[in-house]
């Protein structure tokens, strides 16, 4: 069964960059696209962007300038980063498996989520 | 952007209940609509896919219609667990598109 962890850290400082790892156990992270997702606390779910094995990658257009997501296979990992970080992007931050057949996309599983607050 | 309103915000239901939720898009999406439960501090749950195609393991009080821009979530009997957020999802076109959520609380 395959599961996902998210990981790093919990604070990070205004205008300083915010990095995040994903680590996909029980399945090749060859197979699927994977996302990010996050959720400001109290409110709702954004979609950031999602990557292929392969590198290929689609952003939100709200924080395309500030976001890279990348994939490192030999680790069945992926990551965020996203620069520039305000209060605004204090959130929860979730990885999910794309699962795609045909044209139908929908997230499963998710990763439990983590907590990274931009505070000075 | 696609935009997705879900409607009502929040409901107050007893166990048993029949419940229903809907959710609008801004534009057609055929039927690339899913639907998500979110227990307080869990991450999101799939329950439907393609607007009514229940997800492996999900209980059969689940279901899902609609198509083109008007979808309902249905949920047959209100169980314990399912007090909960709900949101739907577009994936017809990126960025993909979340509602804004529908809070079923206990009456």
């Amino acid at each position: 069964q395959v599961q996902l962890q998210e990981s790093g850290p919990g604070l990070v400082k205004p205008s300083e960059t915010l990095s995040l790892t994903c680590t996909v156990s029980g399945d090749s992270i060859r197979t699927y696209y994977w996302s990010w997702i996050r959720q400001p606390p109290g409110k709702g779910l954004e979609w950031i962007g999602y990557i292929y094995y392969s590198g290929s990658t689609n952003y939100t257009p709200s924080l395309k300038s500030r976001v890279t997501i990348s994939v490192d296979t030999s680790k069945n990992q992926f990551s965020l980063k996203l620069t520039s970080v305000t209060a605004a992007d204090t959130a929860v931050y979730y990885c999910a498996r794309e699962r795609r057949v045909g044209a139908t996309v929908w997230f499963d599983p998710w990763g439990q989520g983590t907590l990274v607050t931009v505070s000075s | 952007d696609i935009q997705m309103t879900q409607s009502p915000s929040s409901l107050s239901a007893s166990v048993g209940d029949r419940v229903t939720i809907t959710c609008r898009a801004s534009q057609s999406i055929s039927n690339y609509l899913n639907w998500y439960r979110q227990k307080p501090g869990k991450a999101p749950k799939v329950l439907i896919y393609a607007a009514s195609s229940l997800q492996s393991g999900v209980p059969s009080r689940f279901s899902g219609s609609g198509s083109g821009t008007d979808f309902t979530l249905t949920i047959s009997s209100l169980q314990p667990e399912d007090f909960a957020t709900y949101y739907c999802q577009q994936t017809y076109s990126t960025p993909w598109t979340f509602g804004q959520g529908t809070k079923v609380e206990i009456k």
